[in-house]
């Protein structure tokens, strides 16, 4: 079974510059998250999706950040425009059942912002 | 609000030592807890998890984790560490529709 797929997993971009990043769950998997995962920390929320629908994005910084999933399958996290703040790991996650809140992770798009 | 502690943020043991590493939760309702490792440059692999009825419970590459209720605790333990288990372990508390709370890691070095 093909595991939670990230790209790309490196972005280096100036302050001010916008950036995505992609991510496709594991199939069949309704439930999909992104994270914020910044250097020594533990990963935080941005934004839950079930299927097509946002469930959770109570942490995510609406004025310049930016998710979707269209077709309830792959997703799209888009920052605009970042700042130096932003750098940090972006993990995607996806889960079968959302009651269980057993999430699979992605390798991670690793963000520098210069 | 849910939380979740992990006092120690390195941890060295020798190759061949035990190993805990601790964990503490906050949390309203019954809790569902994981134990998750992350390696270098990689996203995070699940170890282990506690949803309900035995507290001990077992996960991959030998280690086992025990929940009390009483001490709001799920501490991760594995009796012999190998080389290959230097990384940094997250715990984390949900439950139900809730969302995961992730602890700030703690990063286990192993000496030779």
């Amino acid at each position: 079974e093909a595991g939670v797929a990230q790209s790309p997993r490196y972005k280096i971009i100036e302050k001010r510059q916008s950036v995505a990043f992609w991510c496709n769950p594991i199939s069949g998997h309704a439930t999909l998250y992104w994270y914020q995962q910044i250097l020594g920390q533990g990963p935080k929320l941005l934004i839950q999706f079930q299927n097509n629908g946002v469930v959770d994005d109570s942490q995510l910084p609406k004025d310049r950040f930016s998710a979707e999933r269209l077709k309830g399958v792959d997703s799209t996290l888009k920052i605009q425009p970042a700042k130096l703040e932003d750098s940090a790991v972006y993990l995607c996650a996806s889960s079968l059942e959302v009651t269980r809140n057993e999430q699979f992770f992605g390798p991670g798009t690793r963000l520098t912002v210069l | 609000a849910q939380s979740v502690t992990q006092p120690d943020i390195h941890i060295t043991v020798s190759e061949g030592a035990s190993l805990e590493l601790r964990c503490n939760y906050s949390y309203g309702a019954t809790p569902y807890l994981f134990w998750y490792v992350q390696s270098p440059g990689q996203g995070l692999q699940l170890l282990l998890k506690y949803f309900s009825g035995d507290t001990l419970v077992q996960g991959i590459k030998g280690f086992e984790a025990e929940f009390k209720r009483s001490q709001s605790s799920f501490n991760l333990r594995k009796p012999s560490v190998h080389w290959s288990d230097a990384a940094e372990y997250f715990c984390a508390v949900g439950s139900g529709y809730s969302t995961l709370t992730f602890g700030k890691g703690t990063m286990l070095l192993v000496s030779p």
